[in-house]
């Protein structure tokens, strides 16, 4: 059990254009997702906290118009990149929290973005 | 604010040999912390928290308030031991939000 997807595993796209990731947990609900990105040969930086049916709370220096977070059902969150960059190229990884088990955070498998 | 340090990027020991992977943090209050794995092309994973004081593949931590470190310990190393750890901080579970802060992490490497 407790098993979070992510989709796609691994994405290219052009300059200027729009990428969605989507997170989901496959066999628990969570009210609250998470949004981390990883540089090569980096620790996980959280980006946002993702909450069902409210709006995104964003860390210091992530911009929000720039990674839109939408969490419209307790079971998925999506992180759009828009008008991606080459320098937005990361591994993209979301985590759902399970408020029914001791707040545990259970991480989706990542997602590789390269912009070109 | 807080913050979680790994002072080691690679650990490399034998097989059967202990390992010790340090932690030490910075928060004002008492954090939940935890150990997170990843094994080689897999996602990451819970190893343990500071508050299950469970021993987890043979793996104990130890938090020290004093020294403000959480320590990751086992006493005879094993070569399916390779993989990168994560220490995590985050506030107390009831606080809001819930985040996790990560330290640098440590690839451990056990050689045959």
């Amino acid at each position: 059990g407790a098993v979070v997807s992510q989709h796609p595993s691994r994405v290219i796209c052009k300059s200027g254009t729009s990428v969605k990731i989507e997170c989901r947990s496959l066999d628990f609900q969570a009210t609250t997702m998470f949004w981390y990105r990883q540089f090569p040969k980096q620790s996980l930086m959280l980006m946002a906290t993702s909450n069902e049916g409210s709006k995104a709370t964003y860390e210091q220096g992530v911009e929000k118009d720039k990674f839109l977070i939408n969490h419209a059902s307790l079971t998925l969150s999506t992180l759009t990149v828009t008008s991606a960059h080459p320098e937005d190229s990361s591994f993209y990884i979301c985590s759902a929290r399970n408020s029914g088990s001791n707040y545990e955070q259970y991480f989706g498998p990542g997602t590789r973005l390269t912009v070109t | 604010a807080q913050r979680v340090t790994q002072p080691e990027k690679l650990l490399s020991v034998f097989k059967g040999a202990p390992v010790e992977l340090k932690c030490n943090y910075s928060y004002s209050g008492s954090p939940e912390l935890f150990w997170y794995v990843q094994y080689s092309r897999q996602r990451l994973q819970l190893l343990l928290r500071h508050i299950s004081r469970e021993s987890i593949k043979g793996f104990t931590a130890d938090l020290n308030k004093g020294e403000t470190s959480f320590h990751l310990k086992k006493p005879f190393a094993q070569e399916e031991d390779s993989a990168m750890y994560y220490c995590a901080l985050s506030p107390p579970i009831k606080a809001a939000g819930n985040k996790l802060t990560f330290g640098g992490g440590t690839r451990v490497l056990v050689k045959p």
